[in-house]
């Protein structure tokens, strides 16, 4: 099946330890993104990649950061520098061609204790 | 990219159309209405998207005003699995990658 693979579905952890979530897509997109949404809210940009090697900050960047080693893999470390780090967080592909539409994965939830 | 305005929510009754309104009247002429949908706890789903013609696909039709000022999400024949809050986003093509920024949505509740 083709389409963007998030791992895991629910994540804990402990205060103070960084934690990496994983993004994969067999869609041979370009663009890569994550998004982290808070209850009853709507989804905020952390980080975005329009190539492999390459990738710029979002609106919300701090306390995280991720690597684009292959066209298909986008993981996002959520770093303990991050202060509310508890979220779903959801990672999207695109093409960058023209009104391209970006598609999700399902999302993992993260809790921190 | 153009801000959108969306009712917070709203309700049909299952077997009739739906239709979700959106304004975005301070849209540019090269900025896209895209519409997503999100399921409870799911990722978002993308739905249609159009520039200026409207559009249908297998799930929904988007009829976009002729000043592109507004523009109506329909679903045919509302069904319980289209309960959901459904996403209005504009967006302008840079050459760069889709950076969608996301509203709080319209809460749509199908009822039996």
């Amino acid at each position: 099946d083709g389409g963007i693979t998030q791992s895991p579905k629910y994540l804990f952890r402990k205060e103070g330890q960084n934690v990496t979530l994983s993004c994969e897509q067999n869609l041979n997109h370009d663009a890569m993104y994550w998004y982290r949404q808070d209850p009853g809210q709507g989804l905020r940009l952390i980080y975005y990649s329009q190539i492999v090697n390459d990738f710029q900050k979002g609106d919300i960047a701090e306390g995280y950061s991720v690597s684009r080693e292959k066209k298909e893999s986008f993981p996002l470390t959520v770093t303990s520098a991050q202060k509310n780090p508890t979220a779903f967080y959801l990672c999207a592909s695109s093409t960058t061609g023209t009104g391209a539409a970006a598609f999700f994965g399902q999302g993992t939830r993260l809790t921190v204790v | 990219d153009a801000k959108t305005t969306q009712p917070t929510s709203m309700d049909c009754a299952e077997g009739r159309a739906a239709n979700l309104p959106c304004n975005h009247s301070t849209i540019s002429g090269n900025e896209y209405v895209y519409w997503y949908r999100q399921i409870h706890s799911q990722g978002p789903q993308y739905i249609i998207h159009g520039l200026k013609n409207n559009e249908t696909n297998e799930m929904a039709s988007l009829i976009i005003t002729e000043d592109r000022k507004s523009s109506t999400l329909i679903l045919p024949h509302a069904t319980l699995r289209d309960t959901a809050v459904y996403y209005c986003i504009v967006r302008a093509y840079t050459g760069t990658a889709s950076k969608l920024t996301f509203g709080t949505g319209t809460r749509l509740q199908v009822t039996l």
